[in-house]
């Protein structure tokens, strides 16, 4: 099993439509957890760290469920500029350090 | 503040040669990763360290080797280059939490 799974996609919605991605991962001494951000051919970038109460960033809300061990990014109202691969990330911390990545999610935004 | 720099950004190899893919920081992190990224698919874990004189493999580790004699550089080695590792490499930092990456490196083995 992978250590960190996502739905590859593509997801494609009109402009305005609101899309949520969910990502699974499978240690749960894992501690930390983002959202990430990836343009075609450019490097990965910080989209936003989920919290476990929920959090909210304008149109994009993260909510995470230790439980079920599953992470979930959801964005409204989508804009064209939004198109792009969602990748999930798993900090393990502590002594071991290890950044790990999901496949990512492409999303595609259509007019 | 430069960030995180890779050098090359580009690189053509011939099998079995061998080349060290550079990375250097400048935020005093102590965490650097090093990933590739083969086409359409995700970031997989080549090797990590948690501070000058550490570092760890992640998930694909064969082919490559790294060391960390600095908190700055994290340069990453192949020794002998097959077709498999063709592929965009990243380097990145952190410090606890977010990730800060270089612009990658292109490389193509033939």
């Amino acid at each position: 099993r992978k250590e960190v799974e996502q739905d590859p996609g593509p997801f494609n919605v009109p402009e305005g439509a609101t899309v949520a991605f969910n990502c699974t991962y499978s240690n749960s001494a894992s501690q930390s957890f983002f959202w990430y951000r990836q343009d075609c051919r450019k490097e990965p970038k910080l989209l936003m760290s989920v919290y476990s109460s929920g959090n909210e960033d304008g149109r994009f809300t993260a909510q995470l469920n230790r439980a079920s061990q599953y992470i979930s990014l959801l964005i409204r109202d989508s804009k064209l500029s939004d198109s792009a691969t969602y990748l999930c990330v798993v900090n393990l911390l502590g002594n071991t350090g290890k950044l790990i990545f999901g496949q990512g999610t492409t999303l595609q935004v259509k007019p | 503040n430069a960030g995180v720099t890779q050098t090359p950004k580009f690189r053509i190899l011939k099998i079995g040669q061998s080349m060290t893919l550079q990375c250097a920081q400048d935020m005093n992190h102590n965490y650097m990763y090093w990933y590739r990224q083969d086409p359409g698919m995700g970031l997989k874990l080549i090797y990590y360290s948690v501070g000058a004189g550490i570092t760890d493999k992640g998930e694909v580790p064969n082919g490559y080797n790294v060391s960390r004699s600095t908190t700055e550089d994290f340069p990453l080695r192949l020794e002998l280059a097959a077709p498999s590792q063709t592929s965009v490499y990243f380097c990145a930092s952190s410090l606890d939490t977010e990730a800060f990456f270089g612009q990658g490196t292109r490389l193509t083995v033939v």
